[in-house]
């Protein structure tokens, strides 16, 4: 099946620092998404981008669907983006969402 | 428009016994997905129901099941619980195909 892979595993930043966090799948995609998972365990969509650029905020994602990556950026941090931000795809053939291993932020003031 | 609902948030079973959880899906999507996430599995596909008909299934053993009812909404249930079925299951929905999938809130189960 389809492989994502997310970099980096951990990130730490100061309140008001920028960051970038990466995707990467093995395979051609029907759909790409960015989630953020609050501290109640709950997957806040931020963004369907299966190919694209977004922008929403201080947030904004890229895919590059023929060289099969995807890049979340945040500016500004805050210390409420704290939390795991996870890279989602579906296949295009299949329907099921296949999860990276999430990248773990934590913003300090 | 209310989103994913997931009930109940929180549940304590014992090994052995059995469970059932509530996914109401967002009006008019029909595509209902389950997924586990535990700390040393991440998050995996369980399984997904459309129009009351399960389309895909992940590598779960047979304890795991669900069903659709005619109004989209979507149960699983585990049964012979065991110590690692403890995780946090969560439900989405989406409108069908590829498009995007809105989750729920999800249950957190604990088996002692």
């Amino acid at each position: 099946g389809i492989q994502v892979e997310q970099s980096p595993p951990d990130l730490i930043l100061q309140e008001g620092a920028n960051s970038t966090l990466r995707c990467n799948f093995s395979d051609s995609v029907n759909n790409l998404q960015w989630f953020h998972q609050n501290p109640w365990g709950q997957l806040i969509n931020l963004f369907y981008i299966p190919s694209g650029t977004k922008q929403n905020g201080r947030l904004s994602a890229t895919t590059v669907a023929t060289e099969r990556y995807s890049l979340l950026y945040i500016s500004s941090s805050q210390t409420t983006d704290s939390g795991v931000y996870f890279c989602a795809v579906v296949g295009t053939s299949g329907s099921r969402l296949t999860f990276g291993e999430g990248t773990q932020l934590t913003v300090n003031p | 428009k209310a989103g994913v609902t997931q009930t109940p948030r929180y549940l304590i079973k014992t090994r052995g016994q059995q469970v059932t959880l509530s996914c109401s899906p967002i009006s008019g999507h029909r595509s209902v997905s389950w997924y586990q996430q535990t700390p040393g599995q991440g998050l995996q596909f369980l399984f997904e129901y459309f129009s009351e008909t399960q389309r895909n299934k992940g590598n779960f053993p047979g304890r795991f099941s669900g069903r659709q009812f005619s109004n989209s909404r979507s149960e699983m249930n585990v049964s012979t619980l065991e110590l690692g079925d403890s995780a946090l299951y969560l439900c989405a929905s989406s409108t069908g195909g590829s498009y995007g999938y809105t989750f729920g809130s999800g249950t957190r189960l604990t088996v002692v």
